[in-house]
């Protein structure tokens, strides 16, 4: 299970860090990805970290605004998000990435398997 | 980047009918990274096909997928009412390493 916290309301320009606590599985060995959903609108990647060393990659999109952490020890994720503005309202999700190997192949498959409960975050002044 | 499009964007069919999803890419992706979501409203996505066409855990087995190379098919062959939702394609790049999602084709049932 992902776990969230709990709904945000910011002012324009304002910060906000959602966190994402994991159970019945190990933490570290999977990767956490952040996905958003502006209302009405498309699923939006907006960022990963690799579960075995901790290495993050975010969308260009954000233009630095998205730090994603971890703290292994609380199995908990955290995704900040900077310099809010109105159009950053939407429904924050963490996502587990699974990675299982392809049969008869070197590859792998990637996936998202498990999803957090939502975070609502509205910007509004 | 790999932009992902998706149509119909609305389908709108009756209980039994079959339905055929499409998910094109701007370029050649690999069928192991491209995956299939439902999600319907006030719920968090759920992960349906992975693999381009293998069943994640759960997934019933009128969900198939089927695709390679830039031309991916979701197709639900006996449609339950349970099935109006929104469905998502999902490619992961690993070069940059990034992942998109596509527009999304809303599922009515009538």
């Amino acid at each position: 299970h992902l776990v969230q916290s709990g709904a945000e309301v910011k002012k324009p320009g304002a910060s906000v860090t959602v966190s994402c606590q994991a159970s019945g599985f190990t933490f570290v060995s999977h990767g956490l990805i952040w996905v958003r959903q502006a209302p009405g609108q498309r699923l939006e990647w907006m960022g990963w970290l690799h579960g075995a060393n901790g290495n993050t990659v975010s969308s260009q999109r954000f233009q630095g605004r998205v730090t994603i952490t971890r703290d292994a020890s609380a199995s908990t994720g955290y995704m900040e998000l900077s310099s809010l503005t109105s159009e950053d309202t939407a429904v924050y999700f963490c996502a587990r990435l699974k990675v299982v190997p392809r049969p008869f192949s070197t590859d792998s498959f990637y996936s998202m398997d498990v999803w957090g409960t939502g975070t609502t975050v509205i910007v509004s002044s | 980047e790999i932009v992902l499009t998706q149509s119909p964007g609305t389908l709108s069919l009756s209980p039994g009918e079959r339905a055929t999803l499409s998910c094109r890419a701007s370029q050649s992706v690999s069928s192991s990274y491209l995956a299939w979501y439902q999600q319907k409203p006030g719920q968090a996505p759920r992960l349906l096909i992975y693999g381009a066409s293998y069943r994640a855990s759960g997934t019933p087995d009128r969900f198939s997928g089927s695709g390679s190379g830039a031309d991916f098919t979701l197709t639900i062959s006996r449609l339950e009412p349970e099935d109006s939702a929104v469905y998502y394609c999902q490619q992961f790049d690993a070069s940059l390493p990034i992942f998109t999602f596509g527009p999304g084709t809303k599922v009515d049932i009538k």
